[in-house]
């Protein structure tokens, strides 16, 4: 089955609303990051964040390992943060990386 | 400037045509990835490189290869295409195995007819 859940598939926002994007997963992992893609474009890393919390601006990654999640936040939502966001999990197991299949997010003005 | 390159940008073949794609890293990093993207299905790992002439299926890799004769290149090839290996392909690159960030090269768009 899918190891990475992401949620929500698509999220709609006015500029300015906060947006909080999740990612599960169904098996142990020993790195986690998300991304960030345009339209058409590559993905962009946006946070490694294997376990805790990080920031950068308006964003916050949380990583709680225990409860095989992580979510990225984004506060004060503007136009230039729509695209698809992507998070990845490194499997303990494998060695290999899985990816979900994104959140696409769109603000508006 | 830490960069993954790729070409070519935008490819077309008929059925049945050899492809090759090309990916190149300037960090020296000893672990590369060819990925392909579908709608609905994310992205999908066709095969892993761990360094030169170290290379490791995926989860998709049937209907292509790779090689990796220098640290900095990797290349993918579809021996005889398929309409169904119409997709964009990434590559990444990482220093370790999996554990550590990738960084990614701005993607092929192919199209198989």
């Amino acid at each position: 089955g899918q190891q990475v859940q992401q949620s929500p598939t698509s999220l709609v926002l006015q500029e300015g609303e906060n947006a909080e994007l999740q990612c599960n997963f169904s098996t142990s992992l020993n790195s986690m990051q998300w991304f960030y893609q345009r339209p058409g474009g590559s993905l962009i890393s946006v946070f490694y964040n294997p376990s805790g919390t990080k920031q950068s601006g308006r964003l916050t990654s949380t990583t709680v390992i225990k409860e095989r999640r992580s979510s990225l936040h984004i506060s004060s939502s503007q136009i230039t943060d729509s695209g698809t966001y992507l998070c990845a999990m490194g499997s303990s197991n494998t060695n290999k990386v899985v990816f979900g299949t994104g959140t696409r997010l769109q603000v508006l003005p | 400037d830490m960069k993954v390159t790729q070409m070519p940008r935008y490819l077309i073949k008929r059925m049945g045509e050899n492809v090759l794609l090309e990916c190149g890293q300037d960090m020296s990093h000893e672990t590369m990835y060819w990925y392909r993207q579908d709608p609905g299905l994310g992205l999908q790992l066709i095969y892993i490189s761990y360094d030169v002439d170290s290379n490791s299926e995926g989860d998709i890799p049937k209907g292509y290869r790779v090689s990796r004769k220098k640290r900095e290149h990797f290349s993918l090839i579809l021996d005889s295409a398929k309409t169904n290996q119409t997709s964009v392909y990434f590559c990444a690159s990482s220093w370790g195995q999996g554990q550590d960030t990738q960084y990614f090269g701005p993607g092929t768009r192919l199209l198989v007819l």
